[in-house]
């Protein structure tokens, strides 16, 4: 049984371009939310996706944006990419958001 | 603001030492904790849920408590391997009608042999 898929597992990005991470959630489950790492952080809450809509979002700007689709997966989308983006972003899937598996993680650095 | 913080933020210990950390949170606002693993390079490994004030949990030479009335819990290692190294996580959920967990920035355990 597979657990929690992200993809990439590391990239490089430009100031200003756009990135788009992935995550396919462990079977059975229904709900993904999205986390970012900064360096000496612990996890921030991004934004939780069920029944392919946003649930719940926290204090991220506008830039950071996602999709989920009918097979649960999800992207996060980031427009016009800062420095301070540069994070390890980590996805979390669960069964009506309660309790999470995660997956390994995508090092995102931006230059 | 919820804040959720841990200590201490690193450590060091003997192969065979008992250790334990802390995590402090608001006692205010409490629905759920969660204790995480996290070994470099892989997934945060769930250790344990707790809910309920004096809620104790153990898995292997790992155990937890939790007191809700004065925000705190504890989580504590027996005999350390170096197996055991990694960092811990605690995670809360603050009330019932959020699926926002906030993180402390976790303990890194050192467990040399």
């Amino acid at each position: 049984d597979a657990g929690v898929t992200q993809s990439p597992t590391h990239l490089i990005k430009t100031r200003g371009q756009q990135v788009t991470l992935r995550c396919s959630p462990k079977s059975g489950h229904d709900t993904v939310s999205w986390y970012q790492q900064a360096l000496g952080q612990g996890p921030q809450f991004i934004f939780q996706y069920y029944e392919e809509e946003e649930r719940q979002r926290g204090n991220f700007p506008d830039r950071f944006s996602g999709h989920q689709f009918p097979n649960y997966s999800s992207e996060l989308n980031v427009n016009a990419l800062l420095l301070g983006d540069s994070a390890l972003y980590l996805c979390a899937s669960s069964l009506t958001g309660i309790g999470y598996t995660f997956g390994s993680g995508t090092r995102l650095t931006v230059v | 603001i919820l804040n959720v913080e841990q200590s201490p933020q690193s450590l060091h210990v003997q192969e065979g030492d008992s250790t334990n950390f802390t995590c402090s949170f608001p006692s205010s606002n409490f629905y759920a904790l969660h204790w995480y693993r996290w070994e470099t390079a892989k997934s945060p490994e769930a250790l344990f849920v707790m809910t309920l004030n004096g809620d104790e949990k153990k898995k292997g030479r790992i155990s937890a408590t939790l007191n809700t009335k004065e925000g705190y819990s504890y989580l504590y290692i027996k005999g350390s391997q170096p197996e055991d190294s990694a960092t811990y996580l605690c995670a809360l959920r603050g009330t019932s009608g959020t699926y926002k967990y906030i993180f402390g920035t976790g303990t890194r355990l050192k467990v040399l042999a």
